[in-house]
């Protein structure tokens, strides 16, 4: 049972591109979170997807970012636009569909440096 | 809504030293607590977690009691290795619609 996998570990983008992470859950999990962790800092809530549902967004920027968990495939999280300061290491975790009161499984994370 | 607060670091001891990172919370409800530990370079491993008052979560040596008079949820260990060097993390989880919310980490530096 592979647990909740990230690609690209590892990504480099130029001011003004796009970031696109992806995130596979663990097999039966339906509930996917983001999480932001800049340097020397803690972890910071994003988004909270169901499939096909935003459940909570309330941690995400305003503009440039997104994200979306289709009904097929991983969740994505976009980054329109990337500025220097969206450098960070972007984790992904997910829970079992009774979500309440369970522990989230995390991935490796995608470092994201902005040149 | 729920927050957790837990000890500034970095945190440095010498090898077999006694540890103790604090760890309150404010949540409504009855939460779930849990510790998370994050090495060089990796995401975040579950350590250890309680789900109802007095519980107590251990694993790897760590310890930790759900104390809801306090709200508190503090990790020990009785002697320490230069491999528990790590950045530790407290969470919650509640009934509310967010996920897991997360202390800000603690930095652990264990020098031989």
């Amino acid at each position: 049972n592979a647990g909740v996998m990230q690609n690209p570990r590892h990504l480099v983008r130029r001011r003004g591109q796009e970031a696109r992470l992806r995130c596979s859950p663990m097999k039966g999990h339906s509930h996917v979170y983001w999480y932001r962790q800049l340097p020397e800092e803690g972890l910071k809530f994003m988004v909270y997807l169901q499939k096909e549902n935003i459940i909570d967004e309330s941690g995400m920027p305003k503009e440039r970012f997104s994200a979306e968990f289709p009904k097929e495939g991983p969740s994505i999280l976009r980054i329109q636009q990337v500025v220097r300061g969206d450098s960070a290491a972007y984790f992904c975790a997910s829970s079992p569909p009774s979500r309440q009161n369970t522990e989230a499984f995390f991935g490796q994370g995608t470092r994201l440096t902005v040149v | 809504g729920n927050s957790v607060t837990q000890m500034e670091g970095p945190v440095t001891l010498s090898e077999e030293a006694f540890l103790t990172i604090n760890c309150t919370y404010t949540a409504t409800g009855y939460p779930s607590l849990f510790w998370y530990v994050q090495y060089p370079g990796e995401g975040l491993q579950l350590l250890l977690k309680a789900t109802k008052a007095d519980d107590k979560g251990s694993n790897k040596g760590f310890e930790a009691t759900y104390r809801k008079e306090t709200t508190s949820f503090h990790l020990e260990k009785g002697s320490v290795q230069v491999s528990d060097s790590a950045v530790y993390f407290c969470a919650l989880s509640g009934t509310g619609a967010d996920g897991l919310t997360f202390g800000k980490g603690t930095h652990l530096i264990i020098q031989p």
